[in-house]
């Protein structure tokens, strides 16, 4: 069946360091690839979403590149911040339907 | 983008004791989502809710534990049956909107 698997956390960085995060999928079929953000006590948002392959999705400096050949969505931002803090979930779904998601990745950022 | 509200937004209960958590949207959706997401856990669906016709339970999950109401195209409750500590989680509802899924705030339910 359809996966998600995403690198294992805490990832720790100082402010203004360059942040991967790693995501990879197993499909079925050609689904849209998706970055939610959870924010300490907050719900869940979307942070960026790509619907097929070689679609770059950004957000608030945020960026994932949907790689078909590698079966990968990472996330990446140029220079962190310390409100960038929060835990980090990579999913799939097909037209909206239900979301996979990984396993989610906390992110800490100290000035 | 739709504005989801639920409620109560959290809730501490005894075991044994059920609860149902209300899902309201602000306008008419055809598909809605609950999801669990334990303590430290991802998040994991439970069923899908469309109104008009019985919840589709994912595996591991049932009706008899998770019941699930869907009377119109803006509301649906999900209940947590005869409740035990390891059903401590926050419980999601979500909509299917034409390009994404938007999430409530979650209702964060503790069991003693």
């Amino acid at each position: 069946g359809d996966s998600v698997t995403q690198m294992e956390g805490p990832v720790t960085l100082s402010e203004e360091a360059f942040l991967t995060i790693n995501c990879t999928y197993t499909a079925t079929g050609y689904p849209s690839l998706f970055w939610y953000v959870q924010y300490p006590g907050e719900g869940l948002q979307l942070l960026l979403k790509a619907t097929k392959a070689d679609d770059k999705g950004s957000n608030k400096g945020f960026e994932a590149t949907y790689r078909k050949e590698t079966t990968s969505f990472h996330l990446e931002k140029g220079s962190v911040q310390v409100s960038d803090s929060a835990v980090y979930f990579c999913a799939l779904s097909y037209n909206t339907d239900k979301l996979i998601f990984g396993t989610g990745t906390r992110l800490q950022v100290f000035p | 983008s739709a504005v989801i509200s639920q409620k109560p937004s959290r809730d501490i209960c005894q075991r044994g004791t059920s609860l149902t958590i209300q899902c309201q949207v602000d306008s008419q959706v055809t598909m809605m989502f609950w999801y669990r997401q334990q303590p430290g856990q991802s998040l994991t669906l439970i069923a899908t809710a469309n109104q008009g016709s019985e919840a589709t339970y994912e595996s591991g999950f049932v009706i008899d534990k998770f019941p699930i109401s869907r009377p119109n195209l803006t509301f649906s409750t999900l209940t947590v049956s005869n409740m035990s500590p390891e059903d401590s989680s926050i419980y999601l509802c979500s909509v299917g909107g034409p390009y994404e899924q938007y999430f409530g705030p979650g209702t964060r339910l503790t069991v003693t």
